[in-house]
């Protein structure tokens, strides 16, 4: 299976800054068919994941523009222009480009100051 | 609007069955695949066991496999996740997921999950 890992496994932002995820897989998550499956989830406390991108670059409906996506290969990064209190919890990295054998990233923890 | 609502979670002893439901509103059911991905208390995010639109093909986590079985009935908009000979380490919420995806795995909502405690 392929493995992902992030870096920070936690953060804590002041309001107003700006934040930075990375993740990092195993191998390349480029699919035979040039698209590279990769996503980024938040867990708000007591919730179930959200969807926040998808495909590297993507953002899901009402996901607010401060948060954007990068990458390529088996480096991704996301990143949160200017974090608000409402963007707690913990955000997973993804991959199914492995499909159906989907994996998840450990998890970052982001709080605020 | 997209509504996932599982059910049937609960505390068992090791080696019984569970039945865990998904019901499905806001969209037409039977057009997509649909997961089910688990989480241990305080960790991490785990797939279990995904299905076809059509049920046609499921696959299964290697931990699972030959205990779990997943379906699905269209004709009431549900998933659901047959757990025999349970262990202590099946112990987690489990969620259910719609994956949109054509060529990979797109889970694009999630229910708010039902939890499985497995304990003597």
């Amino acid at each position: 299976d392929i493995v992902m890992t992030q870096t920070p496994l936690s953060l804590s932002v002041t309001p107003g800054q700006p934040a930075s995820i990375s993740c990092k897989s195993s191998q390349s998550l480029l699919h035979s068919d040039g698209k590279t499956y990769f996503y980024w989830y938040l867990q708000k406390p007591g919730q179930p994941p959200q969807l926040l991108i998808y495909e590297v670059s993507n953002r899901f409906s009402g996901v607010p523009d401060r948060f954007s996506g990068s990458g390529s290969g088996t480096d991704f990064t996301l990143k949160i222009s200017r974090v608000e209190a409402e963007d707690v919890g913990i955000y997973y990295c993804m991959q199914s480009t492995q499909f159906p054998r989907i994996t998840f990233g450990p998890g970052t923890k982001v709080d605020i100051k | 609007q997209v509504q996932l609502v599982e059910s049937g979670g609960g505390v068992v002893q090791p080696g019984r069955s569970l039945r865990l439901s998904c019901t499905a509103s806001g969209f037409t059911f039977s057009s997509y695949g649909m997961y089910w991905v688990r989480q241990a208390p305080g960790k991490g995010l785990e797939w279990v066991a995904v299905i076809w639109y059509d049920g046609s093909i499921k696959y299964y986590v290697d931990s699972v496999k030959g205990r779990f079985t997943i379906s699905r009935d269209d004709s009431k908009n549900t998933l659901y996740l047959q757990m025999d000979s349970l262990r202590v380490e099946d112990t987690a919420f489990y969620y259910c997921a719609r994956d949109v995806g054509v060529v990979a795995a797109h889970l694009d909502y999630w229910g708010q999950g039902t939890l499985v405690s497995v304990s003597s």
